[in-house]
């Protein structure tokens, strides 16, 4: 089975551009993550959807990220502008939430991001 | 907000050593969780942790959930060079629509 795909695996885009990252989560999968990851500040959540609706999304930095699910297939992350402090990896998961439990978050395998 | 210190930041051994890493936390968590990341990689999921006082093996992992609600340790045993990576604990505080924390992570050198 395919695991979460993203695209593109690397970006490099110049400070005002906008930049749009891509997800595909796991098929039968209802929750899906997006995290940004930097050495300064780890692993971050900045939102997660249930059924596509965006449930928090108290972690996205500002108004310059946002981010969609049009469909249980398809999410993006959208910086509009970017800027060189947006230079991250930045990850999609997926998971499957059934009654009482677990995160097991399956991960895709990141977009690094570099903004000049 | 929670926050979840992971400790130590970095190891470098030698192929065959033991390893043990281990995270704290303010305050409790119901769920705990280990994962494993390789260069250019997200992170896999190694183990999960759903009770208070649980001990659960891996292979040569094995980790173990806090008495307190409020730590978790990994050990890796006769660790090879293949184990090289950055382990990351994640708790989860609530049950519901409540998210990962995720600590910094450790990164492991192993020298053949």
């Amino acid at each position: 089975d395919a695991g979460v795909i993203q695209s593109p695996r690397h970006e490099v885009t110049e400070m005002g551009q906008e930049v749009t990252l891509r997800c595909k989560p796991i098929s039968g999968h209802n929750s899906l993550f997006w995290y940004r990851q930097t050495m300064m500040r780890g692993l971050e959540l900045l939102i997660y959807f249930n059924n596509n609706v965006p449930i928090d999304d108290s972690g996205m930095p500002e108004d310059r990220f946002s981010a969609k699910m049009p469909n249980a297939s398809f999410s993006t992350l959208k910086i509009q502008p970017s800027e060189p402090r947006d230079s991250a990896v930045y990850f999609c998961a997926s998971n499957r939430r059934t009654s009482g439990e677990t995160d097991t978050q399956y991960f895709g395998p990141g977009t690094r991001l570099t903004v000049l | 907000g929670q926050q979840l210190n992971q400790s130590p930041q970095s190891m470098f051994i030698q192929e065959g050593e033991d390893v043990s890493m281990n995270c704290t936390s303010s305050s409790i968590f119901n769920t705990w969780l280990w994962y494993k990341q390789d260069p250019g990689e997200g992170p896999v999921l190694l183990i999960a942790l759903y009770k208070a006082g649980e001990l659960t093996s891996n292979g040569r992992l094995t980790a173990q959930f806090g008495t307190t609600r409020k730590d978790s340790f990994l050990n890796i045993s006769a660790s090879i060079p293949s184990d090289v990576g950055i382990y990351f604990c994640a708790g989860r505080a609530h049950s519901g629509y409540s998210t990962l924390t995720f600590g910094k992570g450790t990164m492991l050198l192993v020298s053949p």
